[in-house]
Formats: C-alpha cells, structure tokens, sequence
C-alpha cells in the first residue's frame, strides 16, 4: 500500500445501529495513525493518535483500533445518533517527515 | 485556549487575480501547517514552518503559491496569480509537541 485509503467512501446507517470504517496505510516509515471527525465548514476534530501496535483507544461511543504489521486501523461507532453523522478521516503520519498522510474520508450519514 | 483561526472562511475570485489566506496558530505553537483539500479528494500537505523557517515545502505545487510566516507568529499563502484548478479548502494546523495537530475550520478557495 503506497497511499492511505478508507472505506467504505461513505454509509448510511439507521439510528441505533453500529458501524465500523477501516483505514489501510503504508507501514513503512508509520510512526502515529490519526483519526479526525469533520463537518464540513468546520475543524477537523481530532479523535485518537494511536502509535503502538494493538492500541485500542475508546472515547464515548466511539473507538479505534491500530494493526501496525498489517498497515490497517478500525473505527467503530456503537449505537449510531444523527450527530454522528460527518466524514472521518484518518491520516498517517510519517515518522521521516512528521507529514499527516490523509485518506479521502469515510462519510457517516446516520437518519433517525 | 483559542483554537487556530483561518480568515476569510471563503473567497471566489476569478482567475488571474490574487488572494492572501491568513492563519493564526494557537499561541505558543511553534509549528504550522498548510494542507489543501481539492473536491472529492484527500487532503494533501502543502508546508510545514518552524518558528518562521519553512521546515518542508515539498507539497507546495508551483511557484504561483507562496507562504511566510513572519516573526513565527501568524502565517499568510498567497496564490498569485489563481488558476481554475487551486479552488479547494485550505486548512491550517499547528502543533507543540508534533504530537497532535490542531487544525483550523479551513478557507473554501473558489476561482471562477
């Protein structure tokens, strides 16, 4: 894998239901693995760095995981409301150049 | 703490003319970043300052784009002159530590 890549591009989803997003990235150079939540005309808000292989980080409802042999994280929403609903990007930083590599974002629409 | 604050929020020029976005990083952050986000893609590296050194400039696409950051402070991107295909947001970000990023609520660039 050269890029970051994301999918799926985008879901919908019903209220109540749960949901996971995945991320694949180079795992060569990889030194942290960013997650951001982002409305557009808004900042992207920022979810989880994760940096270790097996890292499992949890906020709320939300939490990700992190495979740093394979090169892939997961994020997974529990019980989805409407004010899920954003595009989340994650980004790899390399660890040579402190770049945040993005992905083109999986976009969450969660209808009540 | 104030948050990093990016002016205008839009722009619509036509082509040939010029525009200057401004960036106000969170105060005390040493480092800045400039990212592009250009429709239906991912968001992409532009520069990278360190106090008002440019660290990395590698993103940046051609010579009608340039950044400064005076006194380390606030940061400027000037694009001069516009071309159809620089339309997209622009993002800023800034970082203590190179840790977490920060990132502003971005500026919708339009060249019509």
């Amino acid at each position: 894998i050269l890029n970051v890549e994301q999918s799926p591009q985008s879901l919908h989803v019903q209220e109540g239901d749960s949901t996971n997003f995945t991320c694949s990235f180079p795992s060569s150079n990889f030194y942290a693995l960013h997650w951001y939540r982002w409305e557009t005309a808004k900042s992207p808000e920022a979810l989880f760095v994760m940096t270790l292989n097996g890292d499992e980080k949890k906020k709320g409802r939300i939490s990700a995981t992190l495979n740093t042999k394979e090169g892939y994280s997961y994020l997974y929403i529990k019980g989805s409301q409407p004010e899920d609903s954003a595009t989340y990007l994650c980004a790899s930083e390399d660890g040579n150049t402190d770049k945040l590599i993005f992905g083109t974002g999986t976009r969450l629409q969660v209808f009540p | 703490e104030a948050g990093v604050t990016q002016f205008p929020s839009h722009s619509v020029i036509e082509k040939g003319q010029t525009v200057t976005l401004r960036c106000d990083p969170i105060s005390g952050h040493d480092n800045l970043y400039w990212y592009r986000r250009v429709m239906g893609k991912e968001i992409k590296f532009l520069l990278h300052f360190v106090k008002e050194s440019k660290q990395d400039e590698s993103g940046m696409p051609n010579n009608r784009f340039l950044a400064e950051r005076t006194g380390g402070t606030y940061s400027t991107l000037k694009v001069q002159p516009a071309e159809l295909e620089d339309s997209g947001v622009y993002f800023c970000a800034s970082s203590q530590d190179r840790q977490s990023y920060t990132f502003g609520s971005g500026t919708r660039l339009t060249v019509v």
